[in-house]
């Protein structure tokens, strides 16, 4: 079985410019949480998606910032006219979220560089 | 909102020394993951924990889920030099909340 996949591992942009983090959860899994970690911090949470739905985005920016979840395809975490502040490792997960037994499991991160 | 506390933040120890390191909430909770993280890799799990009391071990982890279900701790015995890293609590306080984690703590392990 793969596990959650992120790409890129590394991108880099100018400021202004759009950021477009791709996610594919575990085979089967229907629940993809977003979160970002600054150098030497913990992780942040940003936004929790089902197929098709937000259900949480209370830590993710007003403006500049979206995600998706499709019915078919990756979860997409979107950066709008990005600034140096945005440059950070994001790390995407998920999640089976049965009744009884929950765990989260991380893909690999983008780290993305804004210069 | 909710909030994890970790301690210590940092620790640095002998290789071979048994270490603990424990996480404290004012809520009560359902679950309890511990996550090790690695530079520039994602979290790995590394032992879940379901019910107040419970006792779970993974090789020369072991964590415990608090009574009061407001804290838990980790031990790891016999540390070795790949045992450096970042651990980390999360809990999954309310089913369709989002997972919250703690800051952490940063373990050294010196030859």
């Amino acid at each position: 079985n793969a596990g959650v996949m992120q790409n890129p591992r590394h991108l880099v942009r100018r400021r202004g410019q759009e950021a477009r983090l791709r996610c594919s959860p575990v085979k089967g899994h229907s629940h993809v949480y977003w979160y970002r970690q600054l150098p030497e911090e913990g992780l942040k949470f940003m936004v929790y998606l089902q197929k098709e739905n937000i259900i949480d985005e209370s830590g993710m920016p007003k403006e500049r910032f979206s995600a998706e979840f499709p019915k078919e395809g990756p979860s997409i975490l979107r950066i709008q006219q990005v600034v140096r502040g945005d440059s950070a490792a994001y790390f995407c997960a998920s999640s089976p979220r049965t009744a009884k037994g929950e765990k989260l499991f991380f893909g690999s991160g983008t780290q993305l560089s804004v210069l | 909102g909710q909030q994890l506390n970790q301690s210590p933040q940092s620790m640095f120890i002998q290789e071979g020394e048994d270490v603990s390191m424990n996480c404290t909430s004012s809520s009560i909770f359902n679950t309890w993951l511990w996550y090790k993280q690695d530079p520039g890799e994602g979290p790995v799990l590394l032992i879940a924990l379901y019910k107040a009391g419970e006792l779970t071990s993974n090789g020369r982890l072991t964590a415990q889920f608090g009574i009061t279900r407001k804290d838990s701790f980790l031990n790891i015995s016999a540390s070795i030099p790949s045992d450096v890293g970042i651990y980390f609590c999360a809990e999954d306080g309310n089913y369709g909340q989002n997972f919250v984690f703690g800051p952490g703590t940063r373990l050294s392990v010196l030859p």
